[in-house]
């Protein structure tokens, strides 16, 4: 595609429900990130993936949150027994090769999660 | 631990004007990158700038140019003749060298207004 496309746009969860957030990357692009957007903040990072492979989740905040990348193309960000604290937008980025100083990311925008 | 901080919550600048954003960060490393983004209402975030803390230089790239006093810790970003357009959130970002691009570490954002 054009740009990183992300669905859905906004996303409306009950407490304690659980939700899923897709990331589909430009054609071709191998690293794939996550980030978290708190109202007023900075992105924050997530997770990042390598193809198929993720190989940094340091920053998922919990045991609740998974993302998965199973065919090295569109990635997935569950959040299970949303919180209301997991109220945020999640932006996802992608970028052509394997990370490295210079390589430019390309980022979607945003799935708005709130929690009610 | 880095950190990042912007400590202009919100600018304004008439148009065609120049208008400096700042930005300080906090680092024991010696090599790092410098980032600014630019994220309009749609929330997508846009590379505007970036700077290699091991270079002298001050990246420009058209209107827009840092000022990067590496002793000071300091990374701000002036916007030239200034326009519309330009109104949106800025973040300042921090990548430590050999860090997973991507995994950046981001400011609050300065929300700039340009006034015509």
């Amino acid at each position: 595609g054009a740009g990183v496309s992300q669905s859905p746009r906004y996303k409306v969860a009950k407490r304690g429900q659980d939700v899923a957030l897709r990331c589909d990357p430009i054609s071709g692009h191998v690293s794939l990130f996550w980030y978290q957007q708190a109202l007023g903040q900075g992105p924050e990072f997530l997770t990042y993936f390598q193809n198929e492979a993720q190989l940094d989740k340091s920053g998922l905040p919990s045991d609740r949150f998974f993302a998965e990348r199973p065919e090295g193309s569109v990635s997935t960000l569950k959040i299970q027994r949303t919180q209301q604290e997991d109220s945020a937008v999640y932006l996802c980025a992608s970028s052509f090769q394997a990370p490295r100083i210079g390589e430019k990311l390309f980022f979607g925008s945003g799935t708005q999660l709130s929690v009610l | 631990a880095q950190t990042v901080t912007q400590s202009q919550p919100e600018m304004s600048v008439q148009e065609a004007e120049t208008v400096t954003l700042s930005c300080t960060y906090d680092t024991s490393e010696n090599n790092y990158y410098l980032f600014w983004y630019k994220q309009p209402p749609s929330r997508q975030m846009i590379l505007v700038i970036r700077q290699e803390a091991y270079k002298q230089q001050n990246a420009t790239e058209n209107r827009f140019s840092v000022n990067f006093q590496k002793a000071a810790k300091s990374f701000s970003l002036k916007i030239s003749d200034s326009q519309l357009g330009d109104t949106a959130m800025y973040f300042c970002a921090f990548m430590k060298h050999g860090g997973s691009q991507g995994n950046l570490i981001f400011g609050k954002g300065t929300k700039l207004s340009v006034k015509p």
